[in-house]
């Protein structure tokens, strides 16, 4: 099974700020990763997908990059409304995998 | 506006049944294949199953294979989830979940329902 490396598991940052979330496969899934953006006691939504694509609708702070094992999520200027959770997602190969999340909050 | 909207969770004793059933509207139900994907409270999410665009074709996370079944009704634009034999861990939050295509096999989940908990105990 492919194991999706998230970090960090949590992130305190400012108003403003560039962040960055990096997510790492055990193995080559190629562009088949996907961002999700959680807020508290909501359903995920999707963000980025196949490594590089923003959803249509999807803010344009949001961006997303990479391909083999490595992946990076960034938002290039932190909003207050971006509090959440972020989960990356593989599905190159079955079982699927989430990473285990980030935490974002505002300092 | 799509729209999933989950019912039929709630507090379940292990070894018993229970069907979920998750109801779409805003867009061409027959045209996307469907997900449930879970949470447990506080945890990470889990992939359960999905189903082709005409049900012909299903899949699942080890798990819950041979105590799950994931079945669609495309002239009432409604997917289900039939729960068996569950256990303390199937305790989740699950969430019903359109795909970007028509087959479940492209495991991209472009809107969500607001998930329904349920609970397994004593």
């Amino acid at each position: 099974d492919i194991q999706m490396t998230q970090s960090p598991s949590s992130l305190s940052a400012s108003v403003g700020d560039r962040v960055t979330i990096t997510c790492q496969a055990s193995q080559d899934i190629s562009k088949y990763l996907n961002w999700y953006q959680q807020k508290p006691g909501k359903a995920p939504k999707l963000l980025i997908y196949d490594a590089a694509n923003l959803r249509t609708g999807v803010p344009s702070r949001f961006s997303g990059s990479g391909s083999g094992t490595d992946f990076t999520f960034t938002i290039s200027s932190l909003q207050a409304e971006d509090i959440a959770t972020y989960y990356c997602q593989q599905y190159d190969n079955l079982p699927i995998a989430f990473g285990q999340g980030t935490r974002l909050e505002i300092k | 506006e799509v729209q999933l909207v989950e019912s039929g969770g709630g507090l379940v004793q292990p070894g018993r049944s229970l069907r979920l059933s998750c109801a779409a509207s805003g867009f061409t139900f027959d045209d996307y294949a469907m997900h449930w994907v879970r949470q447990a409270p506080g945890k990470g999410l889990e992939w359960v199953s999905g189903i082709n665009w005409n049900g012909d074709n299903i899949g699942y996370v080890d798990s819950v294979k041979g105590r799950f079944t994931t079945s669609r009704d495309n002239a009432k634009n409604s997917l289900f989830l039939q729960m068996n034999s569950l256990r303390a861990e199937d305790t989740a939050f699950y969430y019903c979940a359109r795909s970007f295509t028509s087959t479940w096999q492209v495991l991209k989940f472009d809107y969500w329902g607001q998930g329904i908990l349920v609970t397994v105990s004593t």
